[in-house]
């Protein structure tokens, strides 16, 4: 069974800041990766899929890269309302979530 | 546009079953690329996959619910439904349905729906 880990377990920044997010496979995953936002009260929502696929109408500053079992997500500044917690997945396994919190 | 909605009781007794229906709207159950499921995630924690069914009623459960978890799809109405047997304390979360493109990304999900295991 694939393990995801997830780093920082909170980050910390201030809006306009770039927030870099780490998710890491035990195997690889190949290209099989997506990103979630969660915020408080609301369902997850998909960003990214296929490890760098933007899902319909999320803003171009978030960006996925990588490949085998080292991914990033990447919020080029950050505006007010993506402040919540992210999560990576592959098939059916999560990520235990990364934080950004306002600084 | 698709959406998901889950209905069913918010509290469930102890060793009771826990019974929920999502409702598909804006496109049909009836599609050779997705699946259907149900995700749940415990108050502060993370997001745990319970199963999923294609439209043809094949299913495919998380080894660790496998022998308390029933997913059964109606085509007829649109729906798919949950339910989790002898539950516990450990069991109250939100639980959601969701859509899964293959064995990829869930790309849609309903709003979820707080269920609370208690006597």
């Amino acid at each position: 069974e694939i393990v995801l880990t997830q780093s920082p377990a909170t980050l910390s920044l201030s809006p306009g800041e770039r927030a870099t997010l780490s998710c890491r496979a035990s195997q690889s995953v190949t290209s099989y990766l997506a990103w979630y936002q969660q915020k408080p009260g609301q369902a997850p929502r998909l960003l990214i899929h296929d490890a760098s696929d933007r899902a319909t109408g999320i803003p171009a500053r978030f960006s996925g890269s990588g490949f085998g079992t080292d991914f990033t997500l990447t919020i080029s500044r950050l505006e007010p309302e993506d402040f919540a917690i992210y999560f990576c997945q592959h098939r059916t396994t999560f990520g235990p979530g990364t934080k950004v919190d306002i600084k | 546009q698709l959406q998901l909605q889950e209905s069913g009781p918010g509290l469930v007794k102890p060793p009771e079953t826990l019974s929920l229906t999502c409702s598909v709207s804006g496109g049909s159950i009836i599609n050779t690329i997705y699946y259907w499921g149900w995700i749940r995630q415990s108050p502060g924690k993370g997001l745990e996959w319970i199963g999923n069914i294609y439209y043809s009623g094949s299913t495919y459960y998380n080894p660790s619910l496998k022998s308390r978890v029933t997913i059964s799809v109606d085509t007829s109405k649109n729906q798919f439904s949950l339910k989790l047997s002898s539950v516990t304390a450990a069991d109250t979360a939100v639980y959601y349905c969701v859509r899964q493109v293959g064995n990829k990304e869930f790309d849609y999900w309903g709003r979820g729906a707080l269920v609370t295991v208690s006597s």
